[in-house]
C-alpha cells in the first residue's frame, strides 16, 4: 500500500531557508502536493507538482521532485515566524489522497 | 461561501455510546474524505466518496461507518465509541485542478471518547 514518511520536527532561524523532506512508497503516484496546518485549523493546499516535473517554484516555495528515489522536498525561501506549522507531504492515484506524517516547522525570531 | 462545515466542533462520549459527525460542502465536489488526525501519525483516511451514493474504505476503517446521500453531505458514524477513536477528525471534499486533487478541509471535530 502506499506509505509516506516525513521527519516530525525542524527548527530554523527567521530569514534562513527550510528545507521540508518526504519520501513515498507508491510509484504510481500521478500528483504530490504539500499541505499546510496552522494550530486548531484544518491543512490547507500550498503547491503541488505533477510526477513527470522535477521542479515547480511559486514565490518563496521551490518544490523538488525525485521520482527515482521517490523523493520529495519543500523549501521555504526567507523563512518568516508565520511559517511555523504542521507541513503535509501528500500523493494521489486517482481519487485517494496519502498523507505522511507531518513535519512541525518552528522559527526561532 | 462556507466551504466545508463540520458539526460537531466538540465532542465527548463514553465508552460505547454512538455518534455521527456531519460533513457539508457547499462547492458541488464529487469527492468528500474523512480523515483522523493522531500524534506522530499524520492524517489517515477512514472513508471516502466519489459520488452521492458511493463510499469506500480507507486505511483505517474499522468501527466506523459512512453515508453519502446527498452530494454536498457526508456523515461518519461510530457505532460504539472505543477509547482508540479518540482523536481529531477532518472532512474533505475535493475537485480536480489540471488533473491534481486539490482538498478543501473542514475546521475538524475533536472526539474523546472517555
Amino acid at each position: 500500500g502506499e506509505d509516506v514518511e516525513q521527519s516530525l520536527f525542524l527548527s530554523v532561524r527567521e530569514g534562513d531557508s527550510s528545507v521540508i523532506n518526504c519520501t513515498y512508497t507508491d510509484s504510481s503516484s500521478t500528483y504530490l502536493y504539500w499541505y499546510k496546518q496552522e494550530p486548531g485549523a484544518g491543512l490547507q493546499l500550498l503547491t503541488y507538482i505533477f510526477s513527470n516535473m522535477d521542479m515547480k517554484q511559486d514565490q518563496r516555495l521551490t518544490v523538488l521532485l525525485n521520482k527515482k528515489d521517490k523523493h520529495l522536498s519543500l523549501r521555504i525561501a526567507d523563512t518568516q515566524t508565520g511559517d511555523s506549522a504542521i507541513y503535509f507531504c501528500a500523493e494521489s492515484t486517482h481519487q485517494k489522497v496519502t498523507f505522511g506524517t507531518g513535519t512541525k516547522l518552528q522559527v526561532i525570531p | 461561501n462556507a466551504g466545508v462545515t463540520q458539526t460537531p466542533k466538540f465532542r465527548v462520549l463514553k465508552t460505547g455510546q454512538s455518534m455521527t459527525l456531519l460533513c457539508a460542502q457547499d462547492m458541488n465536489h464529487e469527492y468528500m474524505y474523512w480523515y483522523r488526525q493522531d500524534p506522530g501519525m499524520g492524517l489517515r483516511l477512514i472513508h471516502y466518496s466519489v459520488g452521492e451514493g458511493t463510499t469506500a474504505k480507507g486505511e483505517v476503517p474499522d468501527g466506523y461507518n459512512v453515508s453519502r446521500l446527498k452530494k454536498q453531505n457526508f456523515l461518519l458514524g461510530l457505532e460504539s465509541a472505543a477509547p482508540s477513536q479518540t482523536s481529531v477528525y477532518f472532512c474533505a471534499s475535493s475537485r480536480t485542478l489540471s488533473g491534481a486533487n486539490v482538498l478543501t478541509f473542514g475546521a475538524g471535530s475533536r472526539l474523546t471518547v472517555l
